[in-house]
């Protein structure tokens, strides 16, 4: 079965402090992994998309990895800013062998705090 | 633009009501889906549209109706509504799923209760 794991399930770091989140994910084939933060009462917003080729991709603090051979990818922020406190969605576009996409598959999330 | 609108933002129904939760995007996008989130819980896909008159089954359809008159607008319905439908929904759209970089934008979300 598709699965997308995260973890941890939630993170308390100080202002200005990195960390990284992690996502592993048995979807294979894949067409494409992303990240998402989500603020609280709100809906998700897209960080970064990498294709099953990719290895990594930046959106100003934020930066993502991905290893296609071990099926994990990190999110790693930082110098890590209050508004960073959200929580953080990898999610997982199959493919089947046919090319065709299916739907996304999501995982929990990680919930971050940042204090200060 | 808008983006992805919802409405209501929140709402209170007794068991064994319906109602119609509305979505609408002005960005001509062709993929539409419905997301509902629970606590603990990944979104899990309640119906989806590929285009105008086209919808689909997701992971968790059983209780919910959709349909798809126009590209720019995809209600989703609840029948008869039961407490274990009480979640915030999500709606979303994008240009497609055709293409590995084609970023999926979310409205802000329904609160829905039901008692």
């Amino acid at each position: 079965k598709n699965q997308v794991e995260q973890s941890p399930q939630s993170l308390i770091i100080l202002e200005g402090k990195n960390c990284t989140l992690q996502c592993n994910y048995t979807v294979s084939p894949f067409s494409n992994l992303r990240w998402y933060k989500q603020d609280t009462g709100r809906g998700p917003v897209s960080l970064t998309i990498m294709t099953f080729s990719e290895n990594t991709k930046s959106n100003g603090r934020y930066t993502a990895t991905l290893d296609a051979d071990t099926k994990q990818s990190s999110l790693h922020i930082t110098a890590s800013q209050l508004s960073d406190s959200a929580s953080y969605i990898c999610v997982v576009t199959p493919r089947d062998y046919g090319g065709s996409q299916g739907n996304l598959i999501f995982g929990k999330g990680t919930k971050l705090s940042v204090k200060p | 633009n808008a983006g992805v609108t919802q409405t209501p933002k929140f709402q209170v129904l007794k068991t064994g009501q319906s109602m119609t939760l509305q979505c609408a995007q002005d960005m001509n996008h062709e993929y539409m889906s419905w997301y509902r989130q629970d606590p603990g819980m990944g979104l899990r896909l309640i119906h989806y549209s590929v285009g105008a008159g086209i919808t689909d089954q997701g992971e968790v359809p059983n209780g919910y109706n959709v349909s798809r008159s126009t590209t720019e607008d995809f209600p989703l319905r609840l029948l008869s509504a039961a407490p274990s439908q009480t979640s915030v929904y999500f709606c979303a759209s994008s240009y497609s799923i055709g293409s590995p970089y084609n970023e999926q934008f979310f409205g802000p979300g329904t609160r829905l209760t039901v008692l």
